[in-house]
């Protein structure tokens, strides 16, 4: 099945800062999304991109399908914005399962 | 908005129990899924379901059945609770009739088996 890696595995951040995560998959996908899981465990949808560019505020992401990566940019980061971030997503040949990163953990400090 | 709710947000069932876990999705969706969370291992797929009364195992049916008798509601049934499903399970729904579609998550049940 498809595989999807996310970098850095990790990340610490002071608050302002600027950071890029990025995710790799290794099979054509038509569906991609991003989502942030709070420190209840919900995950948040952060965004639906299976191509081009989106923004949303501070945050925003490029999904490069040709190439099999996509980026979330996160700008001048806060407090608010630790958890972990996970990047989903839905192959060619799927059948509508969603497979997910191992996350990247943020923590951002005052 | 979509909403999807799952019926608790934390449970403790002792071994050996039968364990309903139900989810509720507001949006007519098609396609509904459980994944279970667990530290290192990340999220993987217990079962789906396309449609009322379909379903699909993931990756990682073993020990655990679904029901789908309504649109809405997706259950997961855990029919002999054993310590090593304590996890984290979270439900999600999307619009069906085809793969490129946005998924929406529930707010997820901790469930620790004693």
């Amino acid at each position: 099945g498809i595989q999807v890696e996310q970098s850095p595995p990790d990340l610490i951040l002071q608050e302002g800062a600027n950071s890029t995560l990025r995710c790799n998959f290794s099979d054509s996908v038509n569906n991609l999304q991003w989502f942030h899981q709070n420190p209840w465990g919900q995950l948040i949808n952060l965004f639906y991109i299976p191509s081009g560019t989106k923004q949303n505020g501070r945050l925003s992401a490029t999904t490069v399908a040709t190439e099999r990566y996509s980026l979330l940019y996160i700008s001048s980061s806060q407090t608010t914005d630790s958890g972990v971030y996970f990047c989903a997503v839905v192959s060619m040949e799927g059948a509508s399962k969603l497979t997910f990163g191992t996350g990247t953990r943020l923590q951002v400090t005052l | 908005d979509v909403k999807v709710t799952q019926s608790s947000r934390y449970l403790v069932k002792r071994t050996g129990e039968k364990v309903f876990l139900e989810c509720v999705q507001d949006m007519d969706h098609e396609n509904m899924f459980w994944y279970r969370q667990d530290p290192g291992l990340g999220l993987r797929l217990i079962y789906f379901s396309y449609d009322v009364k379909m379903k699909e195992k993931g990756d990682i049916p073993e020990g655990y059945s679904v029901s789908r008798e309504k649109k809405e509601r997706f259950s997961l049934i855990l029919e002999s609770a054993s310590t090593n499903q304590t996890s984290m399970y979270l439900c999600a729904s999307r619009i069906g009739g085809g793969l490129g579609t946005e998924a929406f998550f529930g707010q997820g049940t901790r469930l620790t088996v004693v």
